[in-house]
């Protein structure tokens, strides 16, 4: 397996666009995380989901982020309008229970300008 | 959900000696506790990880030990190498939600080790 595949690696777009993310699991896990990552606040929980339904999503920051699951394979995380303060690294993991090993993507730095 | 407390925040060592980073929990439920290191600009990846029913586990340099009356667990790295630079992370599972693997991760503590 390849691992947690995340894309784009870099994003780069301009405040109030839309920006997607997008992460495929590792086959067989069956709970998702999306995390953000900044030097400020360090590692922050946004949602995450077990068997493709979400289960918390109170670190979402805003109503401008939503996330989606339509699927064991594919989630994706949407910033709609996208503001400046949303630059950071935005990690996708996934797991086959609560007792194993986490296993992140590579993340995708996003900066908004 | 409980936060985890995460000392130092950095740390400077020189090659050879040992770096100890503790972290702090409150909720006694918790039973699994893994360790993450983050190398820059790369993904934070397991180093290693202890269940509740272990005091300490050892994989060559690194080792970690559990004290769940005190709610606290430690990381040590013996005989520091260069490339043990990075940030590390201490984890808990959320006792409420262990099933579904929800982490709940410390600040990091950027280890430097200098030749």
């Amino acid at each position: 397996d390849a691992g947690v595949i995340q894309s784009p690696r870099h994003e780069v777009t301009e405040m109030g666009q839309e920006v997607t993310l997008r992460c495929k699991p590792i086959s067989g896990h069956n709970s998702l995380f999306w995390y953000r990552q900044t030097m400020m606040r360090g590692l922050e929980l946004l949602i995450y989901f077990n068997n493709n339904v979400p289960i918390d999503d109170s670190g979402m920051p805003e109503d401008r982020f939503s996330a989606k699951m339509p699927n064991a394979s594919f989630s994706t995380l949407k910033i709609q309008p996208s503001e400046p303060r949303d630059s950071a690294v935005y990690f996708c993991a996934s797991s086959a229970s609560g007792w194993t090993e986490a296993f992140f993507g590579q993340g995708t730095r996003l900066t908004v300008v | 959900g409980e936060n985890v407390e995460q000392h130092p925040s950095t740390l400077s060592v020189q090659e050879g000696d040992s770096a100890v980073i503790k972290c702090t929990y409150s909720d006694s439920a918790s039973n699994y506790f893994p360790w993450y290191k983050q190398e820059l600009g790369k993904r934070p990846q397991l180093i290693i990880d202890i269940r509740s029913n272990v005091g300490e586990k050892k994989d060559q340099r690194i080792a970690v030990t559990l004290n769940k009356t005190a709610k606290h667990f430690s990381l040590h790295i013996t005989e520091t190498q260069p490339e043990d630079s990075a940030v590390y992370f201490c984890a808990k599972l959320d006792s409420l939600t262990d099933s579904w693997g929800k982490l709940q991760f410390g600040a990091g503590t950027q280890v430097v080790v200098t030749p």
